[in-house]
């Protein structure tokens, strides 16, 4: 079945550094991919997402990208700030599809040093 | 527009009772899912459905059953509750159409311990 690994599990970076996070997917149809931010006790939220017809989408500080070829997609996250602190999760899925089921990584959590 | 409300918040079961989780959405989505969240396993998807009257299974479907006999609600239930569906329960909503891609919402989350 349909597959997203997630690494690393966990990212210790000093405040103003960047943080990267790296996904896999097996589904080759697998056309959208979204990236949730999970703050302690509460509900994942979108926080970037990303098309298969598109290579890279960039949002202020935040950016991720896409290789088609190599099934694998990653987030990006400059000058990192103690609000970053959080579980990243990334996620595929086929949109406008009625098979349409979005499969989410295992998570990273990310700890940002004062 | 409360988006994605989940009841329960909070539930202990004793092993072997039942109960329903409810979920419901005002945003009027097609695509309805349940994931449940235990550490370090991430988000895994139990059931889902596409539309009204039409559920399919997860990656974790095995203990749960739902419907979807209205398209604004969506319940997951579990029959004979046992200490290994003690998680974090999420329910979610997204239109699945072509503008939106597959965004999908999340509820607040049900946390339901069994004993």
């Amino acid at each position: 079945g349909e597959n997203v690994e997630q690494h690393p599990s966990t990212l210790s970076v000093q405040e103003g550094d960047s943080a990267v996070i790296k996904c896999t997917y097996s589904d080759s149809a697998s056309n959208y991919f979204p990236w949730y931010k999970q703050e302690l006790g509460k509900r994942p939220q979108l926080i970037i997402d990303i098309r298969s017809n598109v290579g890279e989408k960039k949002d202020q500080r935040i950016a991720v990208t896409l290789n088609k070829t190599a099934k694998h997609f990653s987030l990006h996250i400059t000058e990192t700030q103690p609000e970053d602190s959080a579980v990243y999760f990334c996620a595929a899925s086929r949109a406008y599809s009625s098979a349409s089921k979005i499969i989410f990584g295992s998570g990273t959590r990310l700890s940002i040093r004062p | 527009n409360a988006g994605v409300t989940q009841t329960p918040k909070f539930r202990v079961l004793k092993t072997g009772q039942s109960m329903t989780l409810l979920c419901a959405q005002d945003m009027n989505h097609e695509y309805m899912y349940w994931y449940r969240q235990d550490p370090g396993m991430g988000l895994r998807l139990i059931h889902y459905s596409v539309g009204e009257g039409t559920t399919a299974k997860g990656e974790v479907p095995d203990g749960y059953n739902v419907s979807r006999l209205k398209k604004q609600n969506f319940l997951l239930g579990l029959e004979s509750a046992a200490p290994s569906q003690t998680s974090v329960y999420f329910c979610a909503s997204s239109y699945g159409d072509r503008d939106s891609g597959n965004t999908i919402y999340f509820g607040e989350g049900s946390w339901l311990t069994v004993v």
